[in-house]
């Protein structure tokens, strides 16, 4: 049963600094991986998709790494704003596109 | 509209109440989904639809669940005899599948809040 975890579960960071956020999961049988964003008491922002083949995919400040063989991702956001005060969580995809979840690291991003 | 709507945003019913929640997909997604999420958790898979049909109703956690997409466009999740633990968010999820098939990103509504009392 495909297990998703991500560490830490809380990150707080002065404004500028670089934030890494971490995701594992235990069946590498994957099809996509995708990075999504949740503001406190609205839905889900998606925002970046790696496909299974490839190894990461970049938008802006974001950046997504993943390593299927040995289960992990890594979501890098470069000098870091209060606006990037959220919860982020990751999901693996099968071939349906049913997304499942990890639990999400809440990141506070302080002036 | 551009997005994934969902109502009502916000629904309080009673233990035992019959609830019905709405999703309307982005114009022309095939594929739809609903999650619930409770606090302070990732959201969990409960049911996918493909066009009209249900193609996999796994995640529903018991046969007080059920929903439909009539027309291959909105659905509507339906709750029968409400529980306590049934209160979370609801999150609703369209995404466009190719003609061969495949993952395409999913874009997701603002869910309903659902608090049984």
């Amino acid at each position: 049963k495909q297990e998703v975890t991500q560490i830490p579960a809380a990150l707080s960071v002065p404004e500028g600094e670089n934030l890494v956020l971490n995701c594992s999961f235990t069946d590498s049988a994957i099809y996509n991986l995708q990075w999504f964003r949740q503001d406190p008491g609205k839905g889900l922002t998606s925002l970046l998709l790696i496909q299974s083949s490839q190894r990461e995919q970049t938008s802006g400040r974001l950046n997504a790494s993943l390593d299927k063989s040995s289960g992990r991702s890594t979501l890098y956001i470069a000098a870091s704003q209060p606006g990037d005060s959220a919860t982020y969580l990751c999901a693996v995809t099968d071939s349906w596109g049913k997304l499942q979840f990890g639990a999400g690291t809440q990141v506070v991003v302080t002036p | 509209g551009a997005g994934v709507s969902q109502t009502p945003s916000n629904k309080v019913t009673e233990k035992g109440k019959y609830v019905e929640l709405r999703c309307d997909p982005i114009s022309g997604h095939t594929a739809l989904y609903w999650y619930r999420q409770s606090l302070g958790q990732g959201p969990e898979f409960l049911i996918y639809f493909q066009g009209t049909g249900a193609a996999d109703d796994s995640g529903l956690p018991n046969d007080r669940f059920f929903a439909v997409r009539p027309e291959g466009s909105v659905s509507t999740l339906k709750i029968q005899r409400t529980e306590r633990g049934d209160s979370a968010v609801y999150l609703c999820a369209s995404s466009q599948k190719g003609l061969a098939g495949g993952y395409n990103e999913q874009f997701f509504g603002p869910g309903t809040r659902l608090t049984v009392l």
